[in-house]
């Protein structure tokens, strides 16, 4: 089944405390992203990658890193995470098109809590 | 920069038809995107439009004029499961990048 998984689906943490959350998906998709999305905010790219080790800011990327060693992973970092982080995430990928990219499939999410 | 503005919230009876719109600024255009996301869950995909006109898929129909930066999603026969967000998205960018306007969130009721 064509799908994009990330985890862990929930996740309660301190601030300070580094954390991953990671992201993959089975489609040979070039594209990956990073969203957040927060109430009356809507949703938010945080960073984007267009093909393996290639990866760019997003509109929201202060706070978060990420990488791109292998086509199907997406990881997302959060290095000293703080309660603004607090967040629902989502990971979505997309084939590349000549114009710009395709249709995006999204993971089912990923719900932070930083206290 | 870019800009997209839809509405926060519409309510509309079940079996009713309900219109959408979406304005976005964009230095150039790449396409404009519409996403269904029910509470709690992942958005997906419900259209794309590059080109001004209607593109009709089944009860859902999306518009789009590049000359007044104008787009809406066309809800028809509505049904009590159409009750979620709808957000529209453009790429900016060079297209490799994707901003989403704050969503609709429509609530059918009986």
């Amino acid at each position: 089944e064509a799908q994009v998984t990330q985890n862990p689906r929930y996740l309660i943490t301190v601030t300070g405390k580094k954390l991953t959350v990671t992201c993959s998906q089975n489609m040979n998709h070039e594209y990956m992203s990073w969203y957040r999305q927060d109430p009356g905010l809507g949703l938010r790219q945080i960073y984007y990658s267009m093909n393996v080790e290639v990866t760019d800011k997003g509109d929201v990327p202060e706070g978060y890193k990420v990488s791109r060693k292998e086509k199907r992973n997406f990881p997302l970092i959060l290095e000293s995470p703080s309660p603004n982080q607090t967040s629902l995430y989502f990971c979505a990928s997309s084939l590349r098109l000549a114009g710009g990219i395709d249709t995006q499939y999204f993971g089912p999410g990923t719900r932070l809590t930083v206290l | 920069g870019q800009n997209i503005d839809q509405p926060t919230e519409m309510t509309a009876t079940e079996g009713a038809i309900v219109q959408i719109n979406c304005t976005y600024q964009t230095s150039g255009f790449n396409g404009l995107f519409w996403y269904q996301q029910h509470a709690g869950e992942a958005p997906t995909f419900l259209s794309y439009n590059v080109l001004d006109g209607l593109e009709e898929k089944g009860r859902f129909s999306s518009f789009l004029s590049r000359s007044k930066g104008y787009s809406y999603l066309l809800l028809k026969e509505l049904q009590m499961k159409d009750s979620a967000s709808y957000l529209c998205a453009v790429p900016q960018a060079a297209g490799n990048k994707l901003t989403f306007g704050g969503g609709t969130r429509v609530l059918v009721k009986p």
